[in-house]
C-alpha cells in the first residue's frame, strides 16, 4: 500500500533552517509529484509547492519563494523540503502529499495520500 | 492569486443533511476537491473532481460545482463526521494549488 513517512519533530531557533524528509513506499517514486503543505496551529492548510521527482523541476508558492527548497533522492525514494530563515510564524505541521496520476494529456490535481506530518517549532 | 472562501463553521444534528460551501470566481470551470481533517490527523480526500468519491468514502459524501460555488454535502450526518473540511483547486493561471480557509463541522 502507498505510504508516506515523514521525519520527526524539530525545534529550531529563529534564522535557522529545517529540512524535513518524506520517504515513500508502495509505488514508483518518480511517477508522482510530491507536494508540501503546512498548517500553523489552529489554522488552515497552506500549499508550499511541489517537486517532480523524475525531472527534478519544482514550483513554489509565492509566499515561500527564496526561502524554500524541495529536493529528492531517488535511490531511497525520499523527498525533502528545506525552509530557511525560520521565523516564529513558521511554527507549523508540515505535510508531504502525493499528487494524483499524470498521463500525457491530463493530471489529477488532488492529494490522495499524505504523510503523517512533521511538527516544526521555531522558538528562541 | 485565486481565492477560495468557506464559512468558518457549520452545525448540524445527527441524521440530518448539511452542506459546506466553497466560493471562488468562476469556480464552476475548475475541478474542486474536498478534504476532511480530524484533530491531530492528516487530511483525508473525501471528494475529488467536483463529485467523485475515492474508494472507502461513504456515499453520504457528495459534491457539486457550478457558477461561483462548489458544495460538499453530507447526508445522514454521524458524530464521526465532526471535522474540519477544506476545498482545494488548481489555479491554472499560476500553476499553484489553492486551499479554502476550512470549515469546522460540529455535530450537535
Amino acid at each position: 500500500q502507498v505510504q508516506l513517512v515523514q521525519s520527526g519533530a524539530e525545534v529550531k531557533k529563529p534564522g535557522a533552517s529545517v529540512k524535513v524528509s518524506c520517504k515513500v513506499s508502495g509505488y514508483t517514486f518518480s511517477d508522482y509529484y510530491i507536494h508540501w503543505v503546512r498548517q500553523a496551529p489552529g489554522q488552515g492548510l497552506e500549499w508550499m509547492g511541489w517537486i517532480n521527482p523524475k525531472s527534478v523541476t519544482t514550483n513554489y508558492a509565492q509566499n515561500f519563494q527564496g526561502r524554500v527548497s524541495m529536493t529528492r533522492d531517488t535511490s531511497i525514494s525520499t523527498a525533502y523540503m528545506e525552509l530557511s530563515g525560520l521565523r516564529s510564524d513558521d511554527t507549523a505541521v508540515y505535510y508531504c502529499a502525493r499528487q494524483g496520476h499524470c498521463s500525457s494529456t491530463r493530471c489529477q490535481k488532488y492529494f490522495q495520500y499524505w504523510g503523517q506530518g512533521t511538527l516544526v517549532i521555531v522558538s528562541s | 492569486s485565486y481565492v477560495l472562501t468557506q464559512p468558518p463553521s457549520v452545525s448540524v444534528a445527527p441524521g440530518q443533511t448539511t452542506s459546506v460551501t466553497c466560493r471562488g470566481n468562476n469556480i464552476g470551470r475548475k475541478n474542486v476537491h474536498w478534504y476532511q481533517q480530524k484533530p491531530g490527523q492528516a487530511p483525508v480526500l473525501v471528494v475529488y473532481d467536483d463529485s467523485d468519491r475515492p474508494s472507502g468514502i461513504p456515499e453520504r459524501f457528495s459534491g457539486s460545482n457550478s457558477g461561483n460555488t462548489a458544495t460538499l454535502t453530507i447526508s445522514r450526518v454521524e458524530a464521526g463526521d465532526e471535522a474540519d473540511y477544506y476545498c482545494q483547486v488548481w489555479d491554472s493561471s499560476s500553476d499553484h494549488w489553492v486551499f479554502g480557509g476550512g470549515t469546522k463541522l460540529t455535530v450537535l
